[in-house]
């Protein structure tokens, strides 16, 4: 069955230091999207993304964070300068269309800001 | 505003038991429905859907019911399995963009 992958699964930053996370969707996949889940809470929309733009995004996702679609394949989200209060579980999903959905999630990245 | 409640927040239930999660949306415009079940350590996995023209559907042990009128939809897990132990996630999708609304989840425990 088609995996949407994510790397690292695990990464430990400084404050204050930008972090990349990475996600390789499903290949016939046309639509994306970061979540992110604090320890023991719900899974929080931060951003979608379509054609190359951004289609909607969550007051979490503020100037600090980024999204972009670099070589065709993989799909990024920045953080600039984290904060302690950014670590969490990223999960990206990707769907091949908005009509039948589909959803399909990674297994995810955990973040730890010290 | 968009808001998902999900009830209870832990279930804890005998082997061989059935256990049934609830979730309430605020969106009438909401139409496509997924739970998904979430182990230790690993991205939401979904289970089972329902979309807004559908009152009920069923996979095996895992159903779920609509009521649109209510605003409300729940999974129902029958002769529950320690396996079936993780936490549970409903959703609602709140836009054309797909943007998915999680509840707060809930925690099953199936004790042997």
């Amino acid at each position: 069955e088609p995996e949407v992958t994510q790397t690292p699964s695990h990464q430990v930053t400084q404050m204050g230091q930008e972090v990349i996370l990475r996600c390789v969707p499903i290949s016939n996949h046309l639509y994306f999207y970061w979540y992110r889940q604090i320890l023991g809470q719900k899974v929080e929309f931060l951003v979608s993304f379509y054609n190359n733009e951004i289609s909607e995004k969550s007051e979490i996702f503020d100037d600090q964070f980024s999204v972009e679609r670099p070589d065709g394949s993989n799909f990024t989200l920045k953080i600039r300068s984290t904060k302690l209060e950014d670590s969490a579980m990223y999960f990206c999903a990707t769907t091949g269309d908005v009509v039948s959905y589909g959803y399909t999630f990674g297994s995810g990245t955990r973040l730890t800001v010290v | 505003g968009e808001n998902v409640e999900q009830h209870p927040s832990t279930l804890s239930v005998q082997e061989g038991d059935s256990a049934v999660i609830k979730c309430t949306y605020s969106d009438s415009a909401s139409n496509y429905f997924p739970w998904y079940k979430q182990e230790l350590g690993k991205g939401p996995q979904l289970i089972i859907d329902i979309r807004s023209n559908v009152g009920e559907k069923k996979d095996q042990r895992i159903a779920v019911t609509l009521n649109k009128t209510a605003k409300h939809f729940s999974l129902h897990i029958t002769e529950t399995q320690p396996e079936d132990s993780a936490v549970y996630f409903c959703a609602a999708i709140y836009n054309q963009g797909g943007k998915l609304i999680f509840g707060q989840g809930t925690e099953l425990s199936v004790k042997p």
